[in-house]
């Protein structure tokens, strides 16, 4: 199975932060990258897919990129609903794997 | 779009459970469907998928043998079989639509619509 490691595991910080989040592949899985927001008791909602194109109703301040084995998710000015748990998952190869979640809290 | 996941509760080790998924809002019979998990404060588990008729069908593979995936596409309904179940089994499960995205260089799948889950608790 793909191995995907997320860091930070968790952060601190104020609104109008920029925050970057980064996953690890196990091994090259081009783009086939995807990032969620989870909110408590929510379901899971997509923001970007394919590395870095922008799901359709996503803010355009969320932004991925990266390819291969390194890959980033960037909120470039923090907003009060934005905290939240943020997991990568790749769809190179079944069993699609998911990050271990990055959980952004209020500094 | 809408996904509406049923069958959950409590069950005994060892017991079995069915879930149920009901779509709404598109063309079920069009798309690839999943199921994913998420015990108590942990994260996201794939579980299974299965093709738009039908198959192909995926398991992770720690589920094999116990879990079974399966779609009726003229009731619009998506099902989860669960058998033998664990307390490690206990979670809430979504089901997810598949949706596939292809440029010049990947062709892959992400899960654009989830449905709000169904708790699975697995305790004696």
């Amino acid at each position: 199975d793909i191995q995907m490691t997320q860091s930070p595991s968790s952060l601190s910080a104020s609104v109008g932060d920029r925050v970057t989040i980064t996953c690890r592949a196990s091994q090259s899985i081009s783009r086939y990258l995807n990032w969620y927001e989870q909110k408590p008791g929510k379901a899971p909602n997509l923001l970007i897919y394919a590395a870095s194109s922008l799901q359709s109703g996503v803010p355009s301040r969320f932004s991925g990129s990266g390819s291969g084995t390194d890959f980033t998710l960037t909120i470039s000015s923090l907003q009060p609903e934005d905290f939240a748990t943020y997991y990568c998952q790749q769809s190179y190869r079944t069993p699609w794997t998911f990050g271990q979640g990055t959980k952004v809290e209020i500094k | 779009v809408q996904l509406v996941e049923s069958g959950g509760g409590l069950v005994k080790p060892g017991g079995s459970l069915r879930l149920s998924c009901e779509p709404s809002g598109f063309i079920f019979s069009d798309y690839y469907m999943s199921w994913i998990r998420q015990a108590p404060g942990k994260g996201l588990e794939w579980v299974a998928h299965i093709g738009s008729s039908g198959s192909p069908i995926y398991y992770a593979e720690s589920l094999k043998g116990r879990f079974t995936i399966s779609r009726d596409n003229a009731r619009n309904s998506l099902y989860l079989q669960m058998n033998t179940l664990r307390a490690d089994d206990t979670a809430v499960y979504y089901c997810a639509r598949e949706r596939y995205y292809h440029d010049t260089s990947v062709y892959l799948r992400y899960f654009d619509y989830w449905g709000q889950g169904t708790l699975v608790t697995v305790s004696s």
